[in-house]
């Protein structure tokens, strides 16, 4: 069934940047694309980014488009979010996210598996 | 950008009644690319359905969906305790990907 584990959320001040990784374990991680989801504190869903299976592919959100940097390391099975100038509308609880189907580009598609989150926090 | 509106935002009910739960968009869907999520409390979401009526792997069968163009349904044909969350659901194929705001289950 797989699992995905998020990590290196925290607290940071408006204006720096903060990389988030999501390990992959549990199925065939370089056949899939895979996405950023976030969630503000009691809010919805929002798609953030995504990225082909073979990077060959990616797409942001234009909220995003220019301050996050979206990556994958197949040998690694990892998946990382560069973010850069953040902004304190970019809290939320960050998650990784696998798509259904096989080779897809980045286009958000449906999201079978999802990791437990990870907590950024933009605050002074 | 098509935009997703669900209803009611929150369904009060009982163990063992029925929910219905809609999901509108302002422009036809195409192929039915509509997928519906259940996010319990502290947990991630959790895929449902997708093509609109077609259960993800392990879903029970008292979920369906169905509709087509731009009105889309979650029925959920018993309640279980554990069915009390939110719902969403997800236009996908197009980016943004953009998700419905949600319509909370609770008990009634």
């Amino acid at each position: 069934e797989g699992q995905l584990e998020e990590s290196g959320g925290r607290l940071v001040q408006p204006g720096r940047s903060l990389r988030l990784s999501c390990a992959a374990s549990g199925f065939t991680f370089d056949q899939h694309a895979m996405h950023w989801v976030r969630q503000a504190p009691g809010k919805g869903l929002e798609w953030v980014s995504g990225i082909s299976w073979n990077s060959g592919s990616i797409g942001y959100a234009e909220v995003v488009r220019g301050r996050f940097t979206i990556s994958r390391d197949n040998a690694k099975k990892s998946l990382y979010l560069q973010m850069n100038s953040l902004r304190s509308e970019d809290t939320a609880v960050y998650y990784c996210a696998k798509v259904v189907w096989a080779y897809g580009d980045y286009v958000p598609d449906a999201f079978d598996l999802w990791g437990q989150g990870t907590m950024v926090t933009v605050s002074s | 950008e098509i935009v997703l509106t669900q209803s009611p935002g929150t369904l009060s009910l009982s163990p063992g009644e029925r929910a219905t739960l809609s999901c509108r968009a302002s422009q036809s869907v195409s192929s039915s690319f509509l997928a519906w999520y259940q996010q319990r409390p502290g947990q991630a979401p959790r895929l449902l359905m997708y093509y609109a009526s077609t259960r993800a792997t392990g879903i029970p069968d008292r979920f369906s969906g169905g509709g087509s163009g731009t009105d889309f349904t979650l029925t959920i044909s018993r309640l279980e305790p554990e069915d009390f969350a939110v719902y969403y659901c997800q236009l996908y194929g197009i980016p943004p990907g953009t998700f419905g705001p949600g319509t909370k289950v609770d008990i009634k």
